[in-house]
């Protein structure tokens, strides 16, 4: 599978928990996007990386979250002490950064419940 | 910041009417893109746009780009049940994409 894959698909975890998800984009994809959508949504931009390098993280993240990409290859998106407001869908996507055409490749997501 | 809206929210048709999307930036963008989302899945590219005007035909699919850079369109002709799913447009004005609220697509037979 030469996809964008996602790990967990799905995770329930109580208030108050620490939940870390994986993302291993398209080899040679050098860019890789972190979203998250609720139903009826459209997936909101959390963070992106450029290789190793986080270039741009949304001022809507609370310091509860935080994403590395160590290697500038597969990535994860760590939250500290879930609330139930972070219950969504987490969205990872990747890309090849070209000036005149950059689409994104989405993973199947990680779906989070917060209880 | 930067805001992309879609319009409308859902739209059901029967099969074979014509369906159109409208997608608004608050700000100029570098370009938008367009990307379908299917029920229980994750979004897939259909398209990108960059220049002013611009049209781009994929079947029965057609995508245009304002003048202004600052809205774009989807017109579906003769839909099919195919089409069901979620349009997102996708505006990109600094290196971040920013996904537009989406218009829901059901189709009866």
């Amino acid at each position: 599978d030469t996809g964008v894959s996602q790990d967990p698909r799905h995770k329930i975890t109580k208030r108050g928990q620490n939940v870390t998800f994986r993302c291993d984009p398209i080899s040679e994809h050098n860019r890789l996007y972190w979203y998250r959508q609720t139903l009826g949504q459209g997936p909101e931009f959390l963070t992106y990386f450029q290789n190793e390098a986080q270039l741009e993280k949304s001022r809507l993240l609370s310091d509860r979250f935080s994403a590395e990409r160590p290697k500038g290859s597969f990535s994860t998106l760590e939250i500290q002490r879930t609330e139930q407001g972070d219950s969504a869908m987490y969205l990872c996507a990747s890309s090849v950064n070209r000036a005149t055409n950059e689409k994104l490749f989405f993973g199947s997501g990680t779906q989070l419940s917060v209880l | 910041g930067q805001q992309v809206m879609q319009i409308p929210q859902y739209q059901h048709v029967q099969e074979g009417e014509d369906f159109t999307t409208y997608c608004n930036s608050s700000t100029t963008l570098s370009n938008i893109q367009w990307y379908k989302q299917r029920p229980g899945g994750h979004p897939v590219f259909l398209i990108q746009l960059v220049k002013s005007g611009e049209v781009k035909k994929q079947k029965r699919l057609t995508f245009q780009f304002g003048e202004a850079k600052k809205n774009s369109s989807l017109h579906i002709t003769a839909t099919q049940t195919t089409d069901v799913g979620t349009y997102f447009c996708a505006g990109r004005n600094t290196d971040k994409l920013i996904f537009g609220t989406g218009t829901r697509l059901q189709v009866f037979p």
